[in-house]
């Protein structure tokens, strides 16, 4: 596909229970971001990757968040141990830098409701 | 420390209304960059605009029109002659580096755009 893509799109879970969040990006993206976005709220940085330089993991709420990506493809967000508050809408974004400017381009995200 | 503040928490016009979102930011720094996004019902963040604290200009593309105010810290946004497709969930955000990178968002106004 030409766009971001996210799975699953909906996930249910229980209290306590680990959750892997998936992001294909755009291929040929170097950089790759990871938000988080409560209900009715703006987006929460989490943890950027790019290309093969160390990721910045500055958002990471808690030791419980995890994220790996292989290379310059997918990346894979881990949640260990849920908590009702980490119920929201956890949204990818690829970009490249054209001429200094870095355009991302957003996935559908992945609604997370953990019981 | 960042902040932006987007006061109107939903706005509903009529078509073919013009309307303004308001952004209004905080920032120490002497350099940063402003962006504007839209995330209609379908939950994909849309990237609409990028602005550099150095470039006052306001700028228009086809019915949207960006107006930075320096002296008073804001970046409004306006739609000329509104269409129902225009109904989302509009964001603006601060980055200091320029990249989108850690932006700080707002909390996002609702705009509903009536037939």
């Amino acid at each position: 596909g030409a766009g971001v893509s996210q799975s699953p799109s909906n996930k249910v879970t229980e209290k306590g229970k680990d959750v892997e969040l998936r992001c294909d990006p755009i291929s040929g993206h170097t950089a790759l971001y990871w938000y988080r976005q409560r209900l009715g709220q703006g987006l929460e940085f989490l943890i950027y990757f790019q290309g093969n330089s160390a990721p910045d993991k500055s958002g990471l709420p808690s030791d419980r968040f995890s994220a790996e990506r292989t290379g310059e493809s997918v990346s894979t967000l881990t949640i260990q141990r849920t908590q009702q508050e980490d119920s929201a809408v956890y949204l990818c974004a690829s970009s490249f830098l054209t001429r200094g400017v870095d355009t991302q381009y957003f996935g559908p995200g992945t609604r997370l409701t953990v019981l | 420390a960042q902040k932006v503040t987007q006061a109107q928490t939903e706005i509903s016009v009529v078509e073919k209304e013009d309307v303004t979102l308001d952004c209004v930011y905080e920032t120490r720094d002497t350099t940063y960059y402003l962006f504007w996004y839209k995330q209609p019902p379908s939950g994909e963040l849309v990237f609409l605009i990028r602005r550099n604290s150095f470039d006052e200009q306001n700028e228009i593309s086809g019915r949207y029109s960006w107006n930075f105010q320096k002296s008073t810290s804001s970046f409004n946004f306006t739609i000329t002659a509104s269409q129902v497709v225009d109904s989302a969930v509009y964001f603006c955000a601060l980055s200091e580096d320029g990249s989108a990178r850690q932006l700080t968002f707002g909390s996002g106004t609702q705009l509903t755009v009536l037939p």
